[in-house]
């Protein structure tokens, strides 16, 4: 069955400090992978997705296929991304017909 | 306004009252979604259309019942509901089912 598990319900760092948001997937065919983001008071918005290989306010992700991992980092926290974050597993036609989440995880920066 | 526009933002009702949540999209998108989120499992999809048929159906007690009468309008129509059915309930749109998702802000569903 296709899971996506984020060990950490809750994450916080310094301001400079670096970050890494961890997610792993349970999937047996090729996945397509997304990180979402939802700042207070904000709608859920995508972050990043594997295939693109961009940098998005300086979060990246890469795909571990032998790890089954996709975790996000960002080398110096902002205070700005204190936000919760999920990690999302696409599957089906076009590789998004269907997403599953993580729980999520909070990630609280302090100044 | 752009986007996806989700209404009511909050909504409290009793078990035995019938209400509807309903959700518009201005992206020209022509895929629509019901996710679930509570408090104490991950984001689950409920429904997806495309094109205005339903596509999907994950196992969704018949108290929910999606409706999509154009690709633009989504409504949830909720009847004889339970407590554990409180959650926030996001619609979302994409351009084709496969491509990028866009949320709703949700609404926040409390049943008494």
């Amino acid at each position: 069955a296709q899971r996506v598990t984020q060990p950490e319900k809750l994450l916080s760092v310094f301001k400079g400090a670096p970050v890494e948001l961890k997610c792993n997937y349970s999937y047996s065919g090729s996945p397509e992978l997304f990180w979402y983001v939802q700042y207070s008071r904000q709608r859920l918005q995508l972050l990043l997705r594997h295939i693109s290989r961009e940098s998005i306010k300086g979060f990246t992700a890469d795909l571990n296929k032998g790890e089954t991992s996709f975790h996000l980092k960002k080398p110096f926290a902002q205070e700005e991304d204190s936000a919760m974050y999920y990690c999302a597993l696409g599957f089906g036609q076009g590789g998004s017909e269907k997403l599953v989440f993580g729980k999520g995880t909070k990630l609280t920066v302090n100044p | 306004e752009t986007g996806v526009t989700q209404t009511p933002r909050h909504l409290v009702m009793g078990m035995t009252n019938k209400k509807s949540l309903k959700c518009e999209q201005h992206l020209g998108h022509n895929a629509m979604y019901w996710y679930k989120q509570s408090a104490k499992k991950p984001l689950e999809l409920m429904f997806v259309y495309s094109l205005e048929e339903r596509v999907e159906n994950n196992s969704v007690p018949s108290r929910f019942s999606p409706e999509c009468p154009n690709s633009s309008h989504l409504f949830l129509h909720l009847h004889t509901l339970q407590p554990e059915d409180s959650a926030l309930y996001l619609c979302a749109s994409s351009h084709g089912v496969g491509n990028t998702i866009y949320f709703g802000e949700g609404s926040w569903l409390t049943v008494v």
